[in-house]
């Protein structure tokens, strides 16, 4: 059965570095591939896919992703942490014709 | 922008009662779902729903649970006989087509079971 992996239950950054929340995902067969995040008290909000084609993914707010094949990787980053960016975020992983398999998560704490 | 509506966003139970969770999916969606959170975990996978059916469903979706889309525009998910290790928040989630297009989430409801 396919599984993902968030290294990592907890980030801390300041404002202003960079954010990397790691994700990786253990398949022969690369799924597609989400970011999720959830603000306290809120659903989840998709951040970006990979389903097919150019490998870097380009979301909202500033973040992106790449898959990489070799790695089993989905690695979330952004640039430059804004105090906004704090909450719980979520990768999650499906094939056709299964549902969406979530990550355990990991809550980024952005510091002043 | 068109949204999943889920109601309530919270409840209260006691033990052994049942409940109705409700859920109006974006409405030109055809794949329906319902996720849970218990606190401090990860969401999980409870049921997907196609074409008037379940189309797949986990471990955890037993026989104390069951889905249905009664009209139109609603779907529901029911839980019988409650158990304390059902407080959770429940997600229910819609999309156009399975897998590859976006899967929307709704707020969620939170479940207290007493």
């Amino acid at each position: 059965a396919q599984s993902v992996t968030q290294l990592g239950s907890h980030v801390s950054v300041s404002e202003g570095a960079l954010v990397l929340l790691r994700c990786n995902y253990s398949s022969s067969v690369p799924p597609y591939l989400f970011w999720y995040v959830q603000y306290p008290n809120q659903g989840l909000q998709l951040l970006l896919k990979y389903t097919t084609g150019a490998t870097l993914v380009k979301g909202i707010n500033g973040f992106e992703a790449e898959f990489k094949k070799s790695e089993t990787s989905f690695h979330l980053t952004k640039p430059s942490a804004h105090m906004s960016d704090a909450a719980e975020y979520f990768c999650a992983v499906s094939y056709p014709g299964t549902a969406l398999i979530f990550g355990k998560g990991t809550t980024l704490s952005v510091s002043s | 922008e068109p949204e999943v509506t889920q109601t309530p966003s919270h409840q209260v139970t006691q033990m052994g009662q049942e409940v109705i969770l409700r859920c109006v999916p974006i409405s030109n969606h055809l794949y329906f779902y319902w996720y849970r959170q218990i606190l401090g975990q990860k969401v999980e996978f409870l049921v997907s729903f196609y074409n008037n059916e379940i189309s797949e469903k986990s471990e955890i979706f037993d026989d104390q649970f069951s889905v249905e889309r009664p009209d139109g525009s609603n779907f529901t998910l029911k839980i019988r006989s409650t158990k304390l290790e059902d407080s959770a928040m429940y997600f229910c989630a819609s999309s156009e087509r399975d897998s590859k297009n976006t899967i929307y989430f709704g707020e969620g409801s939170w479940l207290t079971v007493v």
